[in-house]
């Protein structure tokens, strides 16, 4: 059974900052992995899509890599700001399911 | 720009009664699921569709059923509510590429 974790469960980090929160899953055999963001009360925004032949993915300020054989994604946010706090979920698809992360509270302290 | 709607936004049930959760999209989309969100347990697949008349069970589909007449509709059946399917529930679809778009959720509570 896939199991997706996500650490640290929670991070505060004062503006401007660089800083990189960490997806582990357990079953290598992935279709692709996906980073979102969550905003309180609200729904999901995909953020970032890896697809499982690929090694990174860039949008912005945000970077997200995967290697496969370690079991490991990271999603790197450049020049922290205020607005980026919001919780980060990882998932990781295999077939037709998805299997998510618990996710990372982020709070950008200004 | 309408995306992925669902409906109600909130709702309070008794134990036992039974109701549907809507969820449409406009973008065509083949794929469509719904998850369910509790504190600190991430998302979990309820049920999923891959196209028009072809549902399957996720990770936790006890006590729900789906349906899909249409690509844009996947509503989500509660057949009689109990208090542990108190929770948030979301419905998304999913591109052909694989990246998901969500709806705004619903919060349910069972008293």
């Amino acid at each position: 059974k896939q199991e997706v974790t996500q650490i640290p469960a929670a991070l505060s980090v004062p503006e401007g900052e660089n800083l990189v929160l960490n997806c582990s899953f357990t079953d290598s055999a992935i279709y692709n992995l996906q980073w979102f963001r969550q905003d309180p009360g609200k729904g999901l925004t995909s953020l970032l899509l890896i697809q499982s032949s690929q090694r990174e993915q860039t949008s912005g300020r945000l970077n997200a890599s995967l290697d496969k054989s370690s079991g490991r994604s990271t999603l790197y946010i450049a020049a922290s700001q205020p607005g980026d706090s919001a919780t980060y979920l990882c998932a990781v698809t295999r077939g037709n399911k998805l299997v998510f992360g618990a996710g990372t509270i982020l709070r950008v302290k200004s | 720009n309408a995306g992925v709607t669902q409906t109600p936004k909130f709702q309070v049930l008794k134990t036992g009664q039974s109701m549907t959760l809507q969820c449409a999209q406009d973008m065509n989309h083949e794929y469509m699921s719904w998850y369910r969100q509790d504190p600190g347990m991430g998302l979990r697949l309820i049920h999923y569709s891959v196209g028009a008349g072809i549902t399957d069970q996720g990770e936790v589909p006890n006590g729900y059923n789906v349906s899909r007449s249409t690509t844009e509709d996947f509503p989500l059946r509660l057949l009689s509510a109990a208090p542990s399917q108190t929770s948030v529930y979301f419905c998304a679809s999913s591109s052909s590429q694989g990246k998901l778009f969500f709806g705004s959720g619903t919060q349910l509570s069972v008293l």
